[in-house]
């Protein structure tokens, strides 16, 4: 149950995308489709943005999108917003019944 | 509104115990997995136990087994954690969430957690 690997930060401009990277293993990520990410911004509990590798809640932008390439899955946010700056974490199915999430990546919105 | 709200932390010293409680409201709690999540000050997030929808399985991470317990009441919407042997390792701010779907498909609704600080 070792935790995924993120970057611990990423920047972008207004107006720019941004790509996360969360990197595990064919025990994890490459493993199955339950893949999701969350956004937290200071002192808030967690918020689902991806499930399922790509799939967006209800209520979602579609500004937010999410992939996977083997091992490992991505999260891309499009045309930048203020609001977007928060931690990031992804979250993948880690076999027997376990779940494992990355260690978090800040985005900064310059 | 969909809600989960959680109670019950506290400052425990270590080798105590603690129970914890969630609260459900606005989805038929019977019918999702609850998960608890941790996070400790300053750290990321860590996966903590699940529980199905029914109460019929229940799995834990590698260092909270044999001293933690989730279960749930569906009567009452309510799940819990209890929390034995406490280590300072086991500060965080505990929160509940719901399953999208069946078991690890995302967690879509959370509470706003509840903070447990082990300390002597």
């Amino acid at each position: 149950q070792s935790a995924l690997t993120q970057p611990p930060s990423a920047s972008g401009s207004p107006g720019q995308s941004v790509t996360i990277s969360c990197t595990g293993t064919s025990s994890d990520v490459g493993g199955y489709k339950y893949v999701s990410w969350y956004q937290q911004h200071p002192g808030k509990a967690p918020k689902l943005m991806i499930y399922e590798v790509s799939k967006r809640p209800s209520g979602v932008p579609d500004r937010f999108s999410g992939s996977k390439s083997g091992n490992t899955a991505s999260l891309t946010v499009s045309g930048l917003q203020a609001e977007d700056e928060a931690h990031y974490y992804c979250s993948s199915y880690a076999g027997s019944n376990s779940l494992v999430f990355g260690g978090g990546t800040k985005l900064t919105v310059l | 509104q969909v809600q989960l709200v959680e109670s019950g932390g506290g400052v425990v010293q270590p080798g105590r115990s603690l129970r914890l409680s969630c609260a459900a409201s606005g989805f038929t709690f019977s019918t999702y997995a609850i998960h608890w999540v941790r996070q400790a000050p300053g750290k990321g997030l860590e996966w903590v136990a699940v529980i199905w929808y029914d109460g019929s399985n229940k799995y834990y991470v590698d260092s909270v087994k044999g001293r933690f317990t989730i279960s749930r009441d569906n009567s009452k919407n309510t799940l819990y954690l209890q929390m034995n042997s406490l280590r300072a390792a086991d500060t965080a701010v505990y929160y509940c969430a719901k399953d999208i779907s069946k078991s690890f498909d995302g967690l879509d609704v959370w509470g706003q957690g509840t903070t447990v600080s082990v300390s002597s």
